[in-house]
């Protein structure tokens, strides 16, 4: 059972662009909300994170809004460039900190 | 500042031959400790995860085992390699105590079954 949901699969922007992609949970007890940015042959890495005491969270071109009621958070990419081609996976984790769980990943492609 | 470290980046190995994958971690004491597996152009499959020394949680049963001889060292293993091991491998840390949790990813090593 997939306990983070991710969408869309795959994405492609226009540079310039805003890339959105979305992700849904069910375990109302993650208290924790990492996204992780992941480019070919690396490992992931931090992105940008949230806990769902606040509705948004903006780090220079990137944002995470979060809707607590509705157990959905988002990631926006404003001004989307080609560098920021890469694989996106959202993740949730639970106040014990021993477990991760991700979305299944979004590729991410921004068109020069 | 913590530091992953795995290794070798990439392996090729014949079916049936044994594996040993390396993880260790610097600037930290008592970490998490997990290893992954990503398929091509798929998500993130949790193997193992570890809390402590000689304490190894699997999710997964498969072909693989892992062990933590030491704090901040985790080996992922294999006696005889399948063609369906292909992938790539990725180990992580995360620290118990932090408010805020998430896992540091190391560089990651591409298994190729052959």
């Amino acid at each position: 059972q997939q306990q983070v949901k991710q969408s869309p699969q795959s994405l492609i922007v226009q540079k310039g662009g805003i890339s959105i992609i979305n992700c849904a949970y069910e375990n109302t007890a993650f208290d924790y909300f990492p996204w992780y940015q992941q480019f070919p042959g690396k490992g992931p890495a931090l992105l940008i994170a949230i806990r769902p005491d606040v509705s948004e969270k903006k780090e220079g071109r990137f944002t995470i809004s979060f809707n607590k009621s509705a157990k959905q958070f988002s990631l926006h990419i404003m001004d989307s460039q080609p560098g920021d081609s890469a694989t996106y996976f959202c993740a949730a984790s639970l106040p014990a900190g021993n477990q991760f769980y991700f979305g299944t990943g979004t590729s991410l492609t921004v068109i020069p | 500042s913590q530091t992953i470290h795995q290794w070798p980046a990439t392996l090729v190995q014949p079916v049936g031959s044994p594996l040993s994958l390396e993880c260790t971690v610097e600037g930290t004491s008592n970490p998490n400790l997990y290893w992954y597996r990503q398929a091509a152009g798929r998500g993130l499959q949790l193997l193992f995860y570890s809390v402590g020394i000689g304490q190894i949680s699997s999710e997964v049963p498969q072909n693989l085992s892992a062990s933590r001889p030491q704090d901040r060292q985790f080996i992922l293993s294999s006696k005889k390699l399948l063609l369906s091991d292909s992938g790539f491998y990725l180990c992580a840390w995360s620290d118990p105590r932090g408010g805020n949790t998430e896992a540091f990813f190391g560089q990651g090593t591409r298994l190729t079954v052959v």
